[in-house]
């Protein structure tokens, strides 16, 4: 099974400022398996980021994902006020087929 | 645009069985799979298993192997997720979402299943 780690636990930031989000491999992703959700209190997760870098249809442009192999990153480069959330990286792989990091808090400083 | 409405919330005892439905709106059902994904309070996300309708097959997380059962109905654009042997521990929101090539896109709006004596 592959193990997806997610690095901070919790971001504190302000808005305006720039966020990066860490997802590590226990072993090596395809970039086209590799996804990221933002996911609000009370709500469902919502698909931002998949194949590693392609934003999901009306993500806004401040968005990006990057990375390949066993590293990847989420970046949001001048947070908003709707930006704080909570937000998890995700992989397609063999068996289990799916697994989830356990996600990255992003609050209010 | 595909949207996928659930069954509400839901209270059972130890050792009861619950079932969570999810029904499809656009898009083509059967062409596309269902998967469900669970949530226990203050936590992170758990795939559970998925179905392809158009050919009926369900394949199950390992963790979840004999106590899970996800169907389907074609004629109704509806799937369905039956976790039994209840625990406290399977109090979570159960989701179920489309899963498309490799990503979950969209989901529903989730269910609370809660599991008390």
């Amino acid at each position: 099974e592959i193990v997806l780690t997610q690095s901070p636990g919790t971001l504190s930031l302000s808005p305006g400022e720039r966020a990066t989000l860490s997802c590590r491999a226990s072993q090596s992703v395809s970039s086209s398996y590799l996804a990221w959700y933002q996911q609000k209190p009370g709500q469902a997760p919502r698909l931002l980021i998949y194949g590693a870098s392609s934003r999901a249809t009306g993500i806004p442009d401040r968005f990006s994902g990057s990375g390949s192999g066993t590293d990847f990153t989420l970046t949001i480069s001048r947070l908003e006020p709707e930006d704080f959330a909570v937000y998890y990286c995700q992989q397609y792989g063999s068996s289990p087929p799916v697994t989830f990091g356990q996600g990255t808090k992003l609050e209010i400083k | 645009q595909v949207q996928l409405v659930q069954s509400g919330a839901e209270v059972k005892k130890p050792g009861s069985s619950v079932k969570v439905s999810c029904k499809a709106s656009g898009g083509t059902f059967s062409s596309y799979t269902i998967s469900w994904v669970r949530q226990a309070p203050g936590q992170g996300l758990e795939w559970m298993g998925r179905i392809i309708p158009i050919l009926g097959i369900a394949n199950y997380a390992q963790k979840f192997q004999g106590r899970v059962t996800i169907t389907a109905d074609k004629s109704t654009s509806t799937a369905y997720m039956e976790l039994s042997s209840l625990r406290s521990e399977d109090t979570a929101v159960y989701y179920c979402a489309r899963f498309q090539a490799t990503t979950f896109d969209p989901w529903g709006q989730g269910t609370l299943v809660t599991v008390s004596s």
